[in-house]
């Protein structure tokens, strides 16, 4: 069974561009989140989106922002690249999160570089 | 969120158990226990969870103090995969917005020798 899959692996992007990577769950998961780990930095916590809604949002400007679309597949837009925005990019899923102890899990993550 | 504490940083030597403690001494009762790893430029990856009960799967084990004030993490034979780092993470199953929000700590990094 597939994992969670994410593209590109690798994003070179200017300053003031924008970014847009993507994800697709495992299949039957119908909860992404996204995550952020900036260079010796933890991960932090961006969206949540469960059934095509944002269920939950980090301490992140708007210029993040995304979507889930009806199969359950989600993007994350990042506008007005900043230099401090290059970091690795974690999507993970779950079923609904819902149920006790549901397990999320991650994929590979997306590099991406803000020259 | 609850938070919690784990040393920065651990060592063992190959085949030897190795055992990683967490401190969660403001736990609430809806709060799962979930572990976590990660390996150099991967993702995170599930080890194990458990909410009051000792938990055993193929990776782990997860011993969980009576009060719930603090857990371990048992790897029976650490081999040179296991060096990661290693996130202790309270997920609460209440529901909420602060629900499906893992808040990852700094983690321990577990060195393994051969």
């Amino acid at each position: 069974e597939a994992g969670v899959t994410q593209s590109p692996t690798h994003l070179i992007k200017t300053r003031g561009q924008q970014a847009t990577l993507r994800c697709s769950p495992i299949s039957g998961h119908t909860s992404v989140y996204w995550y952020q780990q900036a260079l010796g930095l933890g991960l932090q916590f961006l969206l949540w989106y469960d059934e095509g809604e944002e269920r939950n949002r980090g301490n992140f400007p708007p210029r993040f922002s995304g979507r889930q679309f009806p199969n359950y597949s989600s993007e994350l837009n990042v506008n007005a690249l900043e230099l401090e925005d290059s970091a690795l990019y974690l999507c993970a899923s779950s079923l609904r999160a819902g149920g006790a102890g549901n397990t999320i899990y991650f994929g590979e993550g997306s590099w991406l570089t803000v020259v | 969120d609850a938070k919690t504490t784990q040393p920065n940083s651990m060592e063992s030597n190959e085949e030897e158990p190795v055992h990683l403690p967490c401190n969660h001494s403001t736990i609430s009762g809806t709060d799962y226990i979930h572990w976590y790893r990660q390996l150099p430029s991967q993702g995170p990856e599930y080890v194990i969870h458990g909410l009051t009960s000792n938990v055993n799967n193929r990776m782990a084990s997860l011993a969980i103090a009576e009060d719930r004030k603090s857990s371990t993490l048992i790897l029976h034979r650490a081999t040179l995969r296991d060096a990661a780092v290693y996130y202790c993470i309270l997920r609460d199953i209440a529901g909420g917005t602060s629900y499906g929000k893992l808040t990852f700590g700094q983690g321990t990094i577990l060195t393994v020798h051969p």
